[in-house]
């Protein structure tokens, strides 16, 4: 079956412009995770959804950063006014209702912020 | 100090070696403990899945967890070329909705 897919691949935007971040999870996936990936770092979690809801937003760096989920299954990042340390690879990842379980993971997003 | 530190490498090694990737972590509210793979330029893939004290075995691959010393282990038995990759330990909390903390991961390249 179809895994998470993530739009676009790479994005290369200029400072100060705002960029949308694609994530659509497994089908039926409830939980939806984003984190973030930057050079010599670990995967940093940003935000978790349960259905449209989300109850952990504690990993979003600033209030540039938002999210949404709707209609339980895609979701969008979002980052106005982006800065040059935004630049990383943004990575999606769905599990079938939270908890313990397995995450699943999309190819993820580079973005580049010139 | 983070809350899990994974020693980042790179560690290179010839094909055939049996491969030892750590990490330690600090809350002793953690329960659950995975190993992913990532190659370049993909989403990391789960190899190994943990919950308790001990090894765990599947194939070529042995994930070991000692909880009262907070230390997991990922051991790769015959190492291949293919094998060459990232790998990230991930740890988590029944407390917190599946959220995964990670190490910064482990360069591994496996040279024929």
């Amino acid at each position: 079956g179809a895994g998470v897919s993530q739009s676009p691949s790479n994005k290369v935007t200029e400072k100060g412009k705002d960029v949308e971040l694609r994530c659509d999870p497994i089908s039926g996936h409830t939980a939806l995770y984003w984190y973030r990936q930057s050079l010599g770092q670990g995967l940093e979690f940003l935000i978790y959804f349960q259905g449209n809801s989300a109850p952990d937003k504690s990993g979003l760096p600033s209030d540039r950063f938002s999210a949404e989920r709707t209609g339980g299954s895609v979701s969008t990042l979002t980052i106005q006014r982006t800065q040059q340390e935004d630049s990383a690879v943004y990575l999606c990842a769905s599990s079938a209702s939270g908890g313990g379980e397995t995450q699943y993971f999309g190819p993820g997003t580079r973005l580049l912020v010139l | 100090q983070k809350e899990v530190e994974q020693d980042p490498g790179p560690l290179s090694v010839p094909e055939g070696a049996i491969v030892s990737l750590n990490c330690t972590y600090s809350n002793s509210a953690f329960q659950y403990f995975m190993w992913y793979r990532q190659y370049s330029r993909k989403g990391p893939e789960l190899l190994m899945y943990t919950y308790s004290s001990g090894n765990k075995e599947d194939g070529r691959f042995t994930a070991q967890v000692d909880k009262s010393s907070k230390y997991i282990s990922l051991f790769i038995r015959d190492s291949q070329p293919s094998d060459s990759a990232t790998y990230l330990c991930a740890i988590g909390s029944g407390t917190s909705y599946g959220k995964l903390t990670f190490g910064q991961g482990t360069i591994l390249t496996v040279h024929p």
